[in-house]
C-alpha cells in the first residue's frame, strides 16, 4: 500500500470553473476525511465518510462543494463557481474507525483560483 | 464542537536544545491527542499521540504529556536536530464520532 493518493497535485483554474479533486484513501480503511487548508493555517475540516456514507459536514462546506465516496472507496470532491476564497491546499486522510492509529494524509491537492 | 488552542506559533532553539509546543481544548470528552509534523509541499505526518488513560508517552527524542484536569497537552522535542525543522500540529477529536479539530500550528526551527 502506498499511502493516502490525492490527485491532481496543483490545479490552476478560473473563476466560476469547476473543479474536481480525487482522493485515493488506504485500502482497509473505512474512514476518508476532506480538509481544507490556507497559507499559514492549520487544517480545517470540511467532511467525512465512513465508509460510503457521508456522517459529518462542516459549516464551511458551502452549497458550492459536493463530497461523493461512492461504494465507500476513493472520494471525490468538487467545488462549482469556483470564488478566489477558494484557493488553498485541499487535503485528503484515511483511518481506522476508531482511529487508533491516527490518520494518514496526502499530500494534498493545491488550488489556485484566478 | 472542539476548539483547540496552540502556541507559540514560533519557536527558533539552537540545534540540541529543547523545544516545547502547548495546546489546550475545549471538550472534555476528547479522548485523543495526536500531533502531527508537515514539512514543506507535503501533508500532516503522525508522529505521536496519547490516549486520555496516560499522562506520558515517549518516543526516543518525542514526548507528549497531558493533563486532563486542565485540559492541556504537550510536545516535547530534546536534542534538536536541523531535521526537526517544520510545522507542528496538534489535534483533539471532541464528542462521538467526530472528525479532528486541529490547532492553528507551531513553526520550528532548529539553527545548526
Amino acid at each position: 500500500d502506498t499511502g493516502v493518493s490525492q490527485n491532481p497535485r496543483h490545479k490552476i483554474t478560473k473563476r466560476g470553473q469547476n473543479v474536481t479533486f480525487r482522493c485515493d484513501p488506504i485500502s482497509e480503511h473505512n474512514r476518508l476525511y476532506w480538509y481544507r487548508q490556507t497559507l499559514g493555517q492549520g487544517p480545517e475540516f470540511l467532511t467525512y465518510f465512513q465508509n460510503e456514507a457521508q456522517l459529518e459536514k462542516s459549516r464551511l462546506l458551502s452549497d458550492r462543494f459536493s463530497a461523493e465516496r461512492p461504494k465507500g472507496s476513493f472520494s471525490t470532491l468538487e467545488i462549482q463557481r469556483t470564488e478566489q476564497g477558494d484557493s488553498a491546499m485541499y487535503l485528503c486522510a484515511s483511518s481506522l474507525d476508531p482511529p487508533r492509529y491516527g490518520y494518514t494524509f496526502g499530500s494534498g491537492t493545491r488550488l489556485t483560483v484566478v | 464542537g472542539e476548539n483547540v488552542e496552540q502556541h507559540p506559533s514560533t519557536l527558533s532553539v539552537q540545534e540540541g536544545d529543547s523545544a516545547v509546543i502547548k495546546c489546550t481544548y475545549s471538550d472534555s470528552a476528547s479522548n485523543y491527542f495526536p500531533w502531527y509534523k508537515q514539512e514543506l509541499g507535503k501533508g500532516p505526518q503522525l508522529i505521536i499521540d496519547i490516549r486520555s488513560n496516560v499522562g506520558e508517552k515517549k518516543d526516543q527524542r518525542i514526548a507528549v504529556t497531558l493533563n486532563k484536569t486542565a485540559k492541556h497537552f504537550s510536545l516535547h522535542i530534546t536534542e534538536t536536530q536541523p531535521e526537526d525543522s517544520a510545522v507542528y500540529f496538534c489535534a483533539a477529536p471532541g464528542t462521538g464520532r467526530r472528525a479532528l479539530t486541529f490547532g492553528s500550528g507551531t513553526r520550528l526551527q532548529v539553527q545548526p
